[in-house]
């Protein structure tokens, strides 16, 4: 089974609009991470946004946030008043604890071509 | 910026050989990690190495073999190139080993082509 879902290859918004972008994961650990990456056509990896799963709050980045529902096993993305530069790739990721003791590598979902328009 | 450098941007060569991408952590950093981003395996996790130990293994090919050395630096071989081989390869840092809550900052990655 896949541990991280991202269900919408692509999505076009207009500008200004808010955007919610939908992850589901799946794990057994009480204890894990959550991250949202964005990847513009450029190539790199740009950390957005991390959620704790003992957070009680959902976490917040300036125009980010991360709408946490644990029952759900869901962390949408949401970006409020999207601007033209918010087309990328966006990525959600879990990093579980490792049965060696610490913690495994980020485990990523397939991602979302987000693209926004004028 | 993220702070985390990677060398060489791009790199061309041809199946069999052997090659060597390197990455420095941010300032402070003591954990590297390794993953490959490609169209038909999307993005993996390679390896992680903390204060120049092996920590956690993911998808690492037996061909493929990293090292952490005394000033944090990282590096990936990768040897007897297959065409399969070619993808985006990213190094990321962050600061501790171990929990889940800690968040890796990417490099600019080194896009390998096999030829």
């Amino acid at each position: 089974a896949q541990k991280i879902t991202q269900t919408q290859p692509g999505m076009f918004v207009q500008e200004k609009e808010a955007v919610t972008l939908d992850c589901t994961y799946d794990t057994s650990d009480p204890s894990y991470g959550l991250f949202w990456y964005k990847q513009p056509s450029s190539g790199e990896m740009i950390f957005l946004i991390y959620q704790g799963s003992y957070d009680q709050q959902n976490a917040t980045e300036g125009r980010y946030s991360l709408n946490f529902q644990k029952a759900r096993k869901s962390a949408n993305l949401v970006i409020s008043a999207s601007q033209l530069g918010d087309s990328a790739m966006y990525f959600c990721a879990m990093r579980e604890p490792y049965s060696g003791g610490g913690a495994d590598g980020l485990t990523f979902g397939k991602g979302t071509h987000l693209i926004i328009q004028p | 910026d993220s702070g985390v450098t990677q060398t060489p941007k791009h790199l061309i060569t041809a199946t069999g050989q052997r090659v060597t991408l390197r990455c420095s952590p941010r300032s402070g950093d003591l954990s590297v990690y390794w993953y490959q981003q490609s169209l038909d395996q999307g993005l993996q996790f390679l390896i992680q190495y903390y204060n120049g130990e092996e920590r956690a293994k993911g998808n690492i090919l037996e061909r493929f073999s990293a090292q952490q050395f005394p000033d944090l630096h990282s590096e990936l071989n990768l040897s007897s190139l297959e065409l399969g081989d070619s993808a985006l390869y990213f190094c990321a840092s962050s600061a501790q080993p171990q929990g889940p809550t800690d968040t890796q900052y990417f490099g600019p990655g080194t896009r390998l082509t096999v030829l």
